[in-house]
């Protein structure tokens, strides 16, 4: 299985401050020599799992544009350019290109 | 509004069985593949299962196969998760999931608790 290793686990964050998070992947995520199933989710506590950027830098609609992922081959990134108190939460990175699909362990964003 | 609604969670001892339900609304049912993913307590997410759209295709987590079963009743507008021989460790909340494209699954039920328990 595609192991996928988010980087760090914990990151405190400070309101208005920039926050980044990483993601590594054991193959790469090409999939048809076209697309990158790259996802992102944001979980917010107590609620399910909700979609912030797909194949690699897609931001879904209603996300706000502080949020963007970029990166390529079997590295990724996910970026938020103003840590708002909203953002609290478990993020995940995703592959969609090798199956079994797999997450990233998680990083837990906290204030 | 794409909404999931899922059902049939709730406490079974080991070896027992389930049979979870996701009931869709505010998609056309039949389009699009549709999978089924567990997030145990305090835990991360795992796929375990998808379906296409007219069930010709289907596979399974490692964990799950054989054991589990994915279904879908277009008509119902409904997906299902049949779990036999329950273990312990699947002790989960169980979500489905849609979208356009399931590889990068859009939409996710507010998911129903399996409990696995002697």
């Amino acid at each position: 299985d595609v192991v996928m290793t988010q980087s760090p686990l914990s990151l405190p964050v400070t309101l208005g401050q920039p926050a980044s998070i990483s993601c590594r992947s054991t193959q790469g995520l090409v999939y048809n020599g076209r697309y990158t199933f790259l996802n992102w989710f944001q979980q917010r506590p107590g609620q399910s799992p909700r979609r912030l950027i797909y194949e690699v830098s897609n931001r879904d609609s209603g996300v706000p544009d502080r949020f963007s992922g970029s990166g390529s081959g079997t590295d990724f990134t996910l970026k938020i350019s103003r840590v708002e108190a909203e953002d609290v939460g478990v993020y995940y990175c995703m592959q969609g290109t090798h199956w079994p699909w797999t997450f990233g362990q998680g990083t837990k964003v906290e204030i | 509004q794409v909404q999931l609604v899922e059902s049939g969670g709730g406490l079974v001892k080991p070896g027992g069985s389930l049979r979870l339900s996701c009931a869709a609304s505010g998609v056309t049912f039949s389009d699009n593949y549709k999978g089924w993913i567990r997030q145990a307590p305090g835990r991360g997410l795992e796929w375990l299962s998808y379906i296409s759209g007219d069930s010709g295709d289907t596979d399974y987590a490692d964990s799950v196969k054989g054991r589990f079963t994915i279904s879908r009743d277009n008509a119902q507008g409904s997906l299902y998760l049949q779990l036999n021989s329950l273990r312990v460790e699947d002790t989960a909340v169980y979500y489905c999931a849609t979208g356009p494209q399931i590889r990068t699954p859009a939409y996710w039920g507010q998911g129903t608790l399996v409990t696995v328990s002697s």
